[in-house]
């Protein structure tokens, strides 16, 4: 079974720049989540999406961050404009359900000068 | 709201003595507590998960957490620790069905040969 997918790994952009994240779910799973993990610290909620419609944004710094899940498979993380201290992993998760546990892509990498 | 506590950030152990990290939660229903791992430039990997039933779970490589009530806590343990097992470990704590998960700030186990 193929894993949570996660495209690019690795972005270093300027700040005020733009960026994007992708994220492709395990097949099946209706629940996908993004956080953010800042380094040296445990994951951050960003957004919770039920197939195609939000469940939880409340931690998502929407002035700058967006996210959408359209079709309800493939998602889109981004940030606009980039400052210094969105600097972190952004992590993928999805699960079957809301009930079951999380299954991580590898995480995009992103620096901002 | 749901809270995680790991209390010691780093635990250094000899190759073949038994592990122990460290986790107490705060909900204020019942709760859903998962162990993750993650290695370095990697995504988190599902351990184990409590949400019903046996106090004592079993998971991946065998590693085990005991669920105290009482105590509000979820120690991971491992009989005899591996270099292998080095790695940053994160705790988790969902309070509801659905509900957000909340990570604790992880604990970098290293075993020593």
């Amino acid at each position: 079974e193929a894993g949570v997918a996660q495209s690019p790994r690795y972005k270093i952009i300027e700040k005020r720049q733009s960026v994007a994240f992708w994220c492709n779910p395990i097949s099946g799973h209706a629940t996908l989540y993004w956080y953010q993990q800042i380094l040296g610290q445990g994951p951050k909620l960003l957004i919770q999406f039920q197939n195609n419609g939000v469940v939880d944004d409340s931690q998502l710094p929407k002035d700058r961050f967006s996210a959408e899940r359209l079709k309800g498979v493939d998602s889109t993380l981004k940030i606009q404009p980039a400052k210094l201290e969105d600097s972190a992993v952004y992590l993928c998760a999805s699960s079957f359900g809301q009930g079951g546990e999380l299954f991580f892509g590898e995480g995009s990498r992103l620096t901002v000068l | 709201a749901q809270s995680v506590a790991q209390p010691e950030d780093q635990v250094n152990v000899a190759e073949g003595n038994p592990l122990t990290v460290k986790c107490t939660y705060s909900v204020s229903g019942n709760p859903y507590l998962f162990w993750y791992v993650q290695y370095p430039n990697r995504g988190l990997q599902f351990l184990l998960k409590y949400i019903t039933g046996d106090n004592l779970v079993k998971g991946s490589y065998g590693f085990e957490a005991e669920f105290n009530k009482s105590q509000t806590s979820f120690h991971l343990k491992k009989p005899s620790a591996l270099v292998s097992d080095s790695a940053l470990y994160f705790c988790a704590v969902r309070e509801n069905y659905g509900q957000n998960f909340v990570f604790g700030p992880g604990t970098r186990l290293s075993v020593l040969p």
